[in-house]
């Protein structure tokens, strides 16, 4: 079956602007999670939405950061007023449950630029 | 807070050696401990996922180890080969179901 996808696999933005990522989860995982990478780092987590549970946002690095998703399915992940340190890899994963045992399943990634 | 270290950061191996990548983690409290695999462009690939009750996982060429309470990881590679060329990750999982992650290993084999 299809796996987990994001789109745009690349953006390329002037500082300032806001950018708007988007993460397809595989079909009937009730977990999402949204990582960041950026260059010489490790992975970061950002937030993690598990089914209709209030979302854990622990990881966003400031309230520029904020992502939706929509019942069990699509999530967007949203930076205002972009700055340069905001230029990684993000990358998306779900899992079945959401419980702790099981293996994420990550996408592809956006690579962010910002100008 | 977890903080996962992994060691070295990069490694250039002749094909056919077998190699030992170290991860070791400050917080014992973890339910497993995964590795991954990310090659350039595209996403990650999980490996071996190790229940933190159990020892060692194994897939293929690949053996993974657990040792919660000195609190490292290793993973083995068996005979070398250049499409083993990746960056090689490993993740601890804590509450919540997320993952803390290493800053990964840069394997290189060559012909």
């Amino acid at each position: 079956g299809a796996g987990v996808s994001q789109s745009p696999s690349n953006k390329v933005t002037e500082k300032g602007k806001d950018v708007e990522l988007r993460c397809d989860p595989i079909s009937g995982h009730t977990a999402l999670y949204w990582y960041r990478q950026r260059l010489g780092q490790g992975l970061e987590f950002l937030i993690y939405f598990q089914g209709n549970s209030a979302p854990d946002k622990s990881g966003l690095p400031s309230d520029r950061f904020s992502a939706e998703r929509t019942g069990e399915s699509v999530s967007t992940l949203t930076i205002q007023r972009t700055q340069q340190e905001d230029s990684a890899v993000y990358l998306c994963a779900s899992s079945p449950s959401g419980l702790a045992g099981d293996t994420q399943y990550f996408g592809p990634g956006t690579r962010l630029t910002v100008l | 807070k977890q903080e996962v270290t992994q060691i070295p950061a990069a490694l250039s191996v002749p094909e056919g050696e077998n190699l030992v990548l170290n991860c070791s983690f400050t917080d014992s409290a973890i339910y497993n401990l995964q590795w991954f695999r990310q090659d350039p462009g595209k996403g990650l690939t999980s490996l071996l996922l190790i229940q933190s009750s159990q020892r060692e996982q194994t897939s293929g060429r690949l053996n993974a180890s657990l040792d919660k309470s000195s609190g490292r990881s290793t993973l083995y590679i068996a005979a070398s080969q250049p499409g083993d060329s990746a960056t090689y990750l490993c993740a601890a999982t804590g509450t919540a179901s997320k993952l803390t992650f290493g800053t990964g290993t840069r394997l290189q084999v060559t012909l």
